[in-house]
């Protein structure tokens, strides 16, 4: 069974930093996109990051640009998403995704569980 | 500001149907993107429950489904559950953001 198993987060201070993790298992994580999708408390889905179907480039969402980055460690099966310099406003639920499809088809079919992160003094 | 407009709350008594829509544009629904719905349980990540307009995962009930026209979509849920309440997003490939937008999400409760 496919699965993603997120790690990191909590509280952190504004401007601190902070690593999450994401560990896949039960499919070929190499032959797959991934992305972050983080939603704050009450709100709607956005997504931050990811790497677009083919590998060829990296998404960031302006809110994030500059400060987030996304990589992947192919020999672990392990998306990561380090973030700094942090603001109260990336207070939120931070998921991991799987993309499947093509690139105007992309579907987000399998997800973490999901992990919390907290900026505040 | 979402680039896909959903209706933020919906609700019906159970047995009933009820529809969800997700307006886009030219720049996405419109131009052939396809469009994926997912739902959200209270305190729960997201789940795929249609992808390419109209299909359903397996283990996705036939009580939902999925239609695309134009620059819109629909989410239509028949025979309503209580265990059908939730929140509901759809999804689609936007060109100017270079890849996936959310709707803002429609709260589903039933009554």
């Amino acid at each position: 069974e496919a699965q993603l198993l997120q790690s990191g987060g909590g509280l952190v201070q504004p401007g601190g930093s902070l690593r999450l993790s994401c560990s896949a298992s039960g499919f070929t994580y190499s032959s797959y996109a991934m992305s972050w999708i983080r939603q704050a408390a009450g709100k709607g889905l956005e997504r931050i990051s990811g790497f677009s179907i083919g590998g060829g480039s990296i998404y960031y969402a302006d809110s994030v640009e500059g400060r987030f980055t996304i990589s992947s460690d192919n020999s672990q099966n392990t998306l990561y998403l380090q973030m700094n310099s942090l603001r109260a406003e990336d207070t939120a639920v931070y998921y991991c995704a799987r993309a499947s499809g093509g690139y105007n088809s992309v579907a987000f079919d399998i997800w973490g569980q999901g992990t919390m992160v907290t900026v505040s003094s | 500001q979402s680039v896909l407009t959903q209706p933020p709350s919906v609700s019906g008594a159970p047995g009933q149907r009820v529809t969800i829509s997700c307006t886009g544009s030219s720049s996405n629904i419109g131009a052939g993107s396809e469009v994926h719905w997912y739902q959200q349980l209270p305190g729960t990540a997201p789940k795929l429950l249609i992808y390419g307009n109209t299909k359903r995962p397996s283990g996705v009930p036939d009580r939902f489904s999925g239609t695309k026209s134009g620059t819109s979509a629909s989410l239509a849920i028949t025979g309503l559950q209580a265990e059908d309440e939730a929140d509901y997003y759809c999804q689609s490939y936007h060109s100017s953001l270079s890849g996936s937008a959310f709707g803002g999400g429609t709260k589903l409760t039933v009554l």
